[in-house]
């Protein structure tokens, strides 16, 4: 099946700094790609959906500014957590679409980012 | 967008007894999908089940789905210690493909 590749698996950083989370879809072109969150035994919350060549669309509730999500190729998102502090530690989640000539979908999933703030 | 809640929210099971998870949901779907996930760990997709259809099997596993009472089940059966994990379900509605909306989860436990 198709691959997709999430890197940190882990990342541990300090309260005010930056951290990138990438999301590769590593054999298929995604146009679509989604960003989840996931607290210890809570299931997962869309935060936005990033789209190729354009805005990313957020949930509501979730900061644009605080959460920075680049889609600038058809195999790459990065989620920007900025000026991290601890209540932003969670596991952080990335799925892509991978759509065929009849335009139906498959969704695969990353293994996670667990980020912590110290 | 709401979440579905699932039940129960954990189950505990000896080898060999099947396990059975229930879903529920609160809006219109095109699909609904089932997901595992090992601790720490992404998701693995299960099962999908569209709207029109009410009974789907793969495995050991299968997938009933009742759009009139916005309801589905999981069952697994002769479970496996390896069967540990928790179970999401998933629903996909309106135009936006892919983005999905995740129940509770059940947290499955299989003794050995």
């Amino acid at each position: 099946g198709a691959v997709v590749s999430q890197h940190p698996s882990r990342v541990i950083c300090k309260s005010g700094t930056s951290v990138k989370i990438e999301c590769r879809s590593l054999d298929f072109q995604a146009t679509t790609m989604f960003w989840y969150r996931q607290f210890p035994k809570q299931s997962l919350m869309l935060m936005a959906t990033s789209n190729e060549g354009s805005k990313a669309t957020y949930e509501q509730g979730v900061e644009k500014d605080k959460f920075l999500i680049n889609h600038a190729s058809l195999t790459l998102s990065t989620l920007t957590v900025t000026s991290a502090h601890p209540e932003d530690s969670s596991f952080y989640i990335c799925s892509a679409l991978k759509t065929d000539r009849l335009n139906t979908g498959e969704l695969f999933f990353g293994e996670g980012s667990r980020l912590t703030v110290l | 967008s709401q979440q579905g809640e699932e039940d129960p929210q954990a189950l505990s099971i000896q080898e060999g007894e099947n396990a059975t998870m229930n879903c529920s949901y609160k809006t219109s779907i095109n699909n609904l999908q089932w997901y595992r996930q090992n601790s720490g760990r992404g998701l693995v997709h299960l099962i999908l089940i569209r709207s029109n259809e009410r009974e789907k099997h793969s495995g050991r596993l299968r997938v009933t789905l009742d759009t009139s009472k916005k309801s589905s089940s999981l069952l697994i059966t002769a479970s496996r210690a390896a069967d540990t994990a928790s179970y999401f379900c998933a629903t996909a509605g309106g135009t936006s493909y892919g983005k999905l909306t995740f129940g509770q989860g059940t947290i499955l436990t299989v003794h050995p």
